[in-house]
């Protein structure tokens, strides 16, 4: 079956730009996660979306946001841009009923580049 | 709140040598994943483990959950440079299920 589909796959934007990243999960997943991946912060978590609900939510500022279809496909918005958002942002989907359905499949990233 | 570590952060071997990563967390978790990510890639499941002192295998990776459920270890025997990457291991956080990683420890081999 397809994998996690990220687009765009790079991304150079100018500060105080925002900025719209997309997600599709894999089918019969239910929950898409986000993660911003630094090389001096490993993997933060974002927020996590389930049945098109915000389920959990990681501590980044109110310019970042994100909202789930009913098809379970994701977008994340980052408004304002600033240089430490460069990042490579992830987004995972999985199954998301249960707690040991938690198994994370891993887009290829899309890597934004603030200038 | 619920945090897991990684130690070390990094780890460079020479090829055939063994590896190890250790993987703590604040809370008992009900299960804990591994994941690797090669250079310029994307993290990818290697595996769960569930069940209080359980241990999985595949190939020269060894995977031990620890008996309080609050720790884990990845070892590798005899490492190649395929092996070259970040590992990272995960829990569930709380009781909903998305995923609190840790910082992941960078493996380097050399040839």
């Amino acid at each position: 079956k397809a994998g996690v589909t990220q687009t765009p796959r790079y991304l150079i934007k100018t500060r105080g730009q925002q900025v719209t990243l997309s997600c599709s999960p894999i089918s019969g997943h239910r929950s898409v996660s986000w993660y911003q991946q630094t090389p001096g912060q490993g993997l933060q978590f974002l927020f996590e979306y389930f049945s098109e609900t915000q389920r959990n939510k990681g501590n980044f500022p109110g310019r970042f946001s994100g909202r789930q279809f009913s098809n379970s496909r994701s977008e994340m918005n980052v408004s304002t841009l600033e240089l430490g958002d460069s990042a490579l942002y992830l987004c995972a989907s999985s199954l998301g009923f249960g707690i040991l359905d938690t198994e994370a499949f891993f887009g290829q990233g899309t890597r934004l580049t603030v200038v | 709140g619920q945090q897991v570590m990684q130690i070390p952060q990094y780890q460079h071997v020479q090829e055939g040598e063994d590896f190890t990563t250790y993987c703590n967390s604040s809370t008992t978790l009900s299960n804990i994943q591994w994941y690797k990510q090669r250079p310029g890639g994307h993290p990818v499941f290697l595996i769960q483990l569930v069940k209080s002192g359980e241990v999985k295998k595949q190939k020269r990776l060894t995977f031990q959950f620890g008996e309080a459920k609050k720790n884990s270890s990845l070892h590798i025997t005899a490492t190649q440079t395929t092996d070259v990457g970040t590992y990272f291991c995960a829990g569930p956080r709380g009781s909903q299920g998305n995923l609190i990683f840790g910082k992941g420890t960078k493996l380097s081999v050399k040839p």
